[in-house]
């Protein structure tokens, strides 16, 4: 069974500045996919970001980045001058290639941006 | 944001009413899920749908019960509400978003309370 850690339950960083978010996961498989996830409150889930393991180009999208290690099966999450709006949880994901395509989610990091 | 709703919103019971959540989706998708989420804790699955009359439990053990009669429509039933079923849940469904990737898309959720 597959495992996903994010050690840090809460974080905050300053408007306009950088943070990363860490998740470690745990695996045998060789093809899977990797997510964050953002729930602002009180509003929907979304994706924000994926990472096919194969690729060993990090991916990008605007002021959010990820630092994929596949050997230290680790994935961050960078997020780039910081706005109010980006406060919100952010779940790192795990989800192996064929079968259930059923992702296996992370505790969940708090994130506060702070003006 | 995604065409995936869920009602209702916020629910206060009392214990052993039978509840029904409603989850509904525009996208024509297939694929189908009920999630429950706690504060600081893991997205656990509940239940799963892979189309019309098919359904799976998760890997979470749950006294509801869940239906996929219409595509577009994945009802969560609890016969008999206890105080232990206080939680959020969500409801997800997958298929290709905007990007072009294969993704989840989740509802707004719903808050329930048992009294």
């Amino acid at each position: 069974a597959q495992t996903v850690t994010q050690s840090q339950p809460e974080m905050s960083v300053q408007e306009a500045e950088t943070v990363t978010l860490s998740c470690t996961y745990d695996t045998s498989e060789n093809n899977y996919y990797l997510f964050w996830y953002k729930q602002p409150p009180s509003r929907q889930m979304i994706l924000v970001i994926r990472q096919e393991a194969y690729k060993q180009q990090n991916a990008t999208e605007n002021r959010f980045s990820v630092n994929f290690q596949k050997a230290a099966k680790s994935f961050s999450l960078k997020i780039s001058d910081s706005q109010l709006g980006d406060t919100a949880m952010y779940f790192c994901a795990f989800m192996k290639e064929g079968g259930s395509y059923i992702p296996t989610f992370g505790r969940g990091t708090s994130l506060i941006v702070h003006p | 944001e995604a065409d995936i709703y869920q009602t209702p919103r916020y629910l206060v019971i009392g214990t052993g009413k039978k509840i029904t959540l409603e989850c509904s989706q525009t996208m024509g998708h297939d694929k189908m899920y009920w999630y429950q989420q706690d504060p600081g804790m893991e997205l656990h699955l509940i239940h799963y749908s892979y189309g019309v009359n098919s359904t799976e439990k998760g890997d979470l053990s749950s006294e509801s019960t869940v239906s996929r009669i219409r595509t577009e429509h994945f009802p969560l039933t609890l016969e008999s509400a206890r105080p232990s079923h206080t939680s959020q849940y969500l409801c997800a469904s997958r298929g290709f978003g905007r990007g072009g990737y294969n993704e989840q898309f989740f509802g707004p959720g719903t808050r329930l309370t048992v009294l």
